[in-house]
């Protein structure tokens, strides 16, 4: 049983449009969220977090959104670039045991 | 280089055979973590440990051992190696600062098991 999904495998976005990934989780003690890119044959990088008690986290180009009723978190990427063609995987977990549990990952096309 | 190394980068090996993967931090942080990933699966934690002596199982222990004798080494041992241990493993560790918390991922390595 999965506890973190990312249902959709993969997504293509057209350069300078924004780009949103999506996340569900099931588990309500999960109160700390991470996404992450990775590119083939390197490892992942971090790239954004929120702590339950927000609902949004912003870092430049990439905003994090939280909804926690829905149990769903979203990223966005405004706007897309070809550099960000990834897979990207998000992360929920409960803070207090640090341990994560991943998505399956979503591999995202930029197409220049 | 400051970081977080894993080697080998590759490896196969034989059915039966005993396997060490190696994960050097830089940073001295406390908590290591190895995590495998599989298709279909995203990043399984396999063990993680807070401190040097300190460990503990996570999601998918089985058929692995860890140790921690010195907290910027976490190695890895596949005491029996079988094919389903085919995967691709990283090693993390884990900064936490007033901005939130982050794992910072190794490369990575690529094991077969034949």
């Amino acid at each position: 049983d999965q506890q973190v999904k990312q249902n959709s495998p993969s997504l293509s976005v057209q350069e300078g449009r924004i780009s949103i990934l999506n996340c569900d989780y099931t588990n309500s003690m999960f109160d700390y969220f991470l996404w992450y890119k990775k590119y083939p044959a390197e490892g992942p990088t971090f790239l954004i977090s929120i702590s339950s008690i927000k609902d949004k986290n912003e870092d430049g180009r990439f905003t994090v959104f939280l909804n926690k009723s829905a149990k769903h978190l979203s990223l966005h990427i405004v706007p897309s670039q070809p550099g960000d063609s990834a897979v990207y995987f998000c992360a929920a977990g409960d803070s207090g045991t640090y341990k994560y549990i991943f998505g399956t990952g979503t591999r995202l096309k930029v197409l220049a | 280089d400051a970081g977080i190394t894993q080697s080998p980068r590759y490896k196969i090996t034989e059915t039966g055979r005993q396997v060490t993967l190696m994960c050097h931090q830089t940073w001295s942080h406390s908590y290591m973590f190895w995590y495998r990933q599989d298709l279909g699966h995203g990043l399984r934690l396999i063990y993680y440990s807070a401190a040097a002596d300190i460990t503990d199982k996570g999601e998918v222990p089985d058929g692995y051992v860890v140790s921690r004798s010195k907290t910027e080494n976490f190695p890895l041992t596949l005491e029996s190696a079988t094919r389903s241990q085919t995967s691709v493993y990283f090693c993390a560790s884990r900064e936490r600062s007033f901005a939130g918390e982050t794992q910072y991922f190794g490369p990575g390595t690529r094991l077969l098991v034949l």
